[in-house]
């Protein structure tokens, strides 16, 4: 059974661009996370997606965007890129009945 | 609000010796999970173990165990016969039922010795 997978693995973008991570939750899994990872603030949540609907978003502007598909497969953007956006984003499949939640490699955006 | 705390910024631990890290809670929902994962340098977070709060025993998989005192709200990993390959960062984190959002404590890392 193939694990949760995210792509790319490694990004490196310009202040002001945008950028979009993709991610595959494992087959059955319909609840996609994203959460963003830097030394100073640990790990936050951004949102949650459900059969194609955002069901919950953290503290983050609104350049963070995302969406699911039919799928299930999910993409995260981000718009107008800062300095402050690196950061390695993971993203969580979770499993029907809520005991499980199982983390890709993550993909690690550095914004120059 | 859901709060997460891990006291240990470090633990040191010899190989084949047991560690436990600490991990305590704040919820006033009585319907919460609790998760450890491990996560190596690669930076993949690792799912490990799930503890739910209306769970009437302990946890275990394999060398993990969690130590779950739910009137202390502490979550308690257990890692028994320590490996080289343990040496990673660990997170506990708790869900609220209902929700899939996970909340964090600032991990503990973890460095085995031979």
């Amino acid at each position: 059974k193939a694990g949760v997978t995210q792509t790319p693995r490694y990004l490196i973008k310009t202040r002001g661009q945008q950028v979009t991570l993709s991610c595959s939750p494992i087959s059955g899994h319909r609840s996609v996370s994203w959460y963003q990872q830097t030394p100073g603030q640990g790990l936050q949540f951004l949102f949650e997606y459900f059969s194609e609907t955002q069901r919950n978003k953290g503290n983050f502007p609104g350049r963070f965007s995302g969406r699911q598909f039919s799928n299930s497969r999910s993409e995260m953007n981000v718009s107008t890129l800062e300095l402050g956006d690196s950061a390695l984003y993971l993203c969580a499949s979770t499993s029907q009945f809520n005991t499980e939640a199982f983390f890709g490699q993550g993909t690690r955006l550095t914004v120059v | 609000a859901q709060k997460i705390t891990q006291t240990q910024p470090g633990m040191f631990v010899q190989e084949k010796e047991a560690v436990t890290l600490d991990c305590t809670y704040d919820t006033s929902d009585p319907s919460y999970g609790l998760f450890w994962y491990k996560q190596p340098s690669s930076g993949e977070m690792i799912f490990l173990i799930y503890q739910g709060s209306y769970d009437q025993q302990n946890a275990t998989e394999g060398r993990y165990s969690l130590n779950f005192q739910k009137a202390r709200k502490s979550a308690n990993l257990v890692i028994s016969a320590s490996q080289l390959g343990d040496s990673a960062m660990y997170f506990c984190a708790m869900r609220e039922a209902g929700f899939q959002k996970l909340v964090f404590g600032t991990g503990t890392r973890l460095l085995v010795s031979p």
